[in-house]
């Protein structure tokens, strides 16, 4: 069974400073992580995946994430974090080569204070 | 290209009654699969589609069914509704049979059971 473990429902950072959302996953084999956000009465929308190759990733709008297999983590970060930033955060994973369907963590709600 | 399209977006029912939603992919995308977003339960895997097939199903009772047509449309039916239906249900599309693609989700449709 694969499974994602958010840690912290709720991330408080100011505008500016760097953000960091936790993610730590576990899966059969070789895994495929995702970030999504989430906007009020909105769906989700991808931020960035680690498929296979650089530990980093590089996403939409300034976002990044670190996949360590040692830790099994996956953790989303971005530099400087803008109030707009603000928003419930999933990360997912699918292991490789088997069943297709998304397992989510519980989700970070994310503000940022001006 | 348009997004995915979910309709419609908002539901009241009462218990007992049946409801169906429906799901327009991402144009060229042959994948759709249905979540399920509680406050209690976070984002749950209902089923997916492939080519008019279901190819995956998640842990739900038999209420929760669902097809495919051969535009790729799909719909989804909760029939005897319960209280404990009421969610956003979110759909989500993909290009194929790839595990490393990306899924595009939908604003949803938010069900209201009374």
């Amino acid at each position: 069974a694969q499974s994602v473990a958010q840690p912290e429902d709720q991330v408080n950072v100011a505008e500016g400073n760097p953000l960091t959302v936790k993610c730590t996953y576990s899966v059969s084999g070789n895994p495929y992580l995702f970030w999504y956000v989430q906007y009020p009465n909105r769906g989700l929308q991808f931020l960035l995946k680690y498929i296979t190759g650089d530990n980093l990733v590089k996403g939409s709008y300034g976002f990044e994430a670190e996949f360590n297999k040692s830790q099994t983590s996956f953790h989303l970060k971005k530099p400087s974090a803008l109030v707009s930033d603000s928003a419930l955060y999933f990360c997912a994973v699918r292991a490789s080569g088997s069943a297709r369907q998304l397992t989510f963590g519980s989700g970070t709600q994310l503000t940022v204070l001006p | 290209k348009a997004g995915v399209t979910q309709t419609p977006r908002y539901l009241i029912k009462t218990r007992g009654q049946q409801v169906t939603l429906s799901c327009s992919p991402i144009s060229g995308h042959r994948s759709v699969s249905w979540y399920q977003q509680t406050p209690g339960q976070g984002l749950q895997f209902l089923f997916e589609y492939f080519s008019e097939t279901q190819r995956n199903k998640g842990n739900f009772p038999g209420r929760f069914s669902g097809r495919q047509f051969s535009n790729s449309r799909s719909e989804m039916n909760v029939s005897t509704l319960e209280l404990g239906d009421s969610a956003l249900y979110l759909c989500a599309s993909s290009p194929g049979q790839g595990d490393r693609n990306i899924q595009y989700f939908g604003a949803g449709t938010r069900l209201s059971v009374l």
